[in-house]
């Protein structure tokens, strides 16, 4: 089946440090990979996608592109704020009949300043 | 343009209670998903609906949990005589079509926090 594994949190990094989330996936066929962000006491909010191999998907200074060959999506942003502090989820859609996404278990960021 | 959303925010129940949490999706977005977040977890898929249709239920617990999405109003999940293990935070989510290659991508509501006493 399909299955998304993420670094194990919680991550504490100080302001203007680099980041990276790994990310890696088990998926039949050619999934699409996401990345969503979670605020405290909110929902998730899509962050970047990236739909086929060799994709980079952006916004907002982050960055994960599809790496087929290592099946990873690891999320990467060069100087993080004191506003990025919070619990991002890989996930994935593998289509072929399935309708949902499936989620990593979260990486909580935190950012000091 | 109005996001996905869902009511009510919090909601506590008590043993043996039903609790019913409402999803209207975002504008011209007919296709909704229900996910729910354990402490310390991922969401986890439970049922994917169109309007009055329920297309993949295989995520849904085989007893006491129901969903419909009625051709007026929201979608509805619905928990009867919960338990302690129900809570949980409830996402829905909305397309405007089922997600492909290069396709569409599914928008979250800001969930309901249910809380069983």
């Amino acid at each position: 089946g399909n299955s998304v594994t993420q670094m194990e949190g919680p991550v504490t990094l100080s302001e203007e440090a680099f980041l990276t989330i790994n990310c890696t996936y088990t998926a039949t066929g050619y999934p699409s990979l996401f990345w969503y962000v979670q605020y405290p006491g909110e929902g998730l909010q899509l962050l970047l996608k990236a739909t086929k191999a060799d994709d980079k998907g952006s916004n907002k200074g982050f960055e994960a592109t599809y790496r087929k060959e290592t099946t990873s999506f690891h999320l990467e942003k060069g100087s993080v704020q004191v506003s990025d502090s919070a619990v991002y989820f890989c996930a994935l859609y593998s289509g072929a009949g399935s309708y949902q996404l499936t989620f990593g278990k979260g990486t909580k960021l935190s950012v000091i300043p | 343009n109005a996001g996905v959303m869902q009511n009510p925010r919090h909601l506590v129940r008590r043993r043996g209670q039903e609790a019913r949490l409402r999803c209207s999706p975002m504008k011209g977005h007919s296709h909704v998903y229900w996910y729910r977040q354990l402490p310390e977890e991922g969401l986890k898929f439970m049922v994917y609906l169109q309007k009055e249709n329920i297309i993949d239920e295989s995520g849904m617990p085989k007893e006491r949990f129901s969903a419909e999405f009625p051709k007026e109003g929201p979608s509805i999940l619905r928990i009867q005589q919960v338990v302690r293990g129900d809570s949980a935070a409830y996402f829905c989510a909305s397309s405007k079509r089922v997600i492909g290659r290069g396709g569409d991508t599914q928008y979250f509501g800001p969930g309901t926090r249910l809380l069983v006493l």
